[in-house]
């Protein structure tokens, strides 16, 4: 059975520092290029980041371009997504996907003061 | 940046075919891909590449795409359909991934 499980979330103050982790299994993680997806309270979905399979191209949406990090362990099945400098517009529930596929259930971080 | 269009809302009665359009410039040469997003749910996938149906989703989910324009077509829709339906795709380049702002679907 496909998994995807996100952790790391949480209340963060403006400006603060979070990093979220998806843990992957029941597939051929390494085979499969990844994304981080959010969706705001009450909004749609929204592209964050993309990695390739082996992490050495990596793109960003314009809201996030600069501040969060996407990078992954294919030994460990692992996604992770690093964001800094985080304002109240980055709350949201943060998805990963596996391939275009698989979605976690999604962490929820919230930033405020 | 780059956009993709889809109506806010669509309402259909109970076995009923619903369509759901997405437009975006680059759509003639990026494959489209639906999901499905019930209320408290994660999304799930319904079509990729444009009209292909993962394992388990019902034939009556279907997809297609002319030009700048998608659409995801249910054929006979049900009750447990009402969701939201986001499209998903690439720009040209294929370095900045969007989603449609989702069309709620009705069914009643």
């Amino acid at each position: 059975e496909v998994q995807l499980v996100e952790s790391g979330g949480g209340l963060v103050q403006p400006g603060g520092s979070l990093r979220l982790s998806c843990a992957a299994s029941g597939f051929r993680f390494s085979s499969y290029e990844m994304h981080w997806v959010r969706q705001a309270p009450g909004k749609g979905l929204e592209w964050v980041s993309y990695i390739t399979t082996s992490g050495s191209t990596t793109y960003y949406g314009d809201s996030v371009k600069g501040r969060f990090t996407i990078s992954r362990d294919n030994l460990r099945n692992s996604l992770f997504l690093q964001m800094n400098s985080l304002r109240a517009e980055d709350t949201a529930v943060y998805y990963c996907m596996g391939g275009v596929h698989f979605w976690g259930q999604g962490a929820l971080v919230t930033v405020s003061s | 940046s780059y956009e993709l269009t889809q109506p806010p809302s669509v309402s259909v009665s109970p076995g009923q075919t619903a369509r759901i359009s997405c437009s975006g410039d680059a759509l003639p040469k990026k494959y489209a891909y639906w999901y499905q997003q019930k209320s408290g749910q994660a999304p799930a996938l319904v079509i990729y590449e444009d009209g292909e149906r993962p394992s388990g989703i019902p034939e009556r989910f279907s997809g297609s795409r002319s030009g700048t324009m998608a659409t995801l077509t249910i054929s006979g829709a049900q009750v447990e359909d009402e969701a939201d339906y986001y499209c998903y795709s690439t720009d040209n380049s294929g370095n900045h991934w969007v989603f449609g702002g989702g069309t709620k679907l009705t069914v009643l």
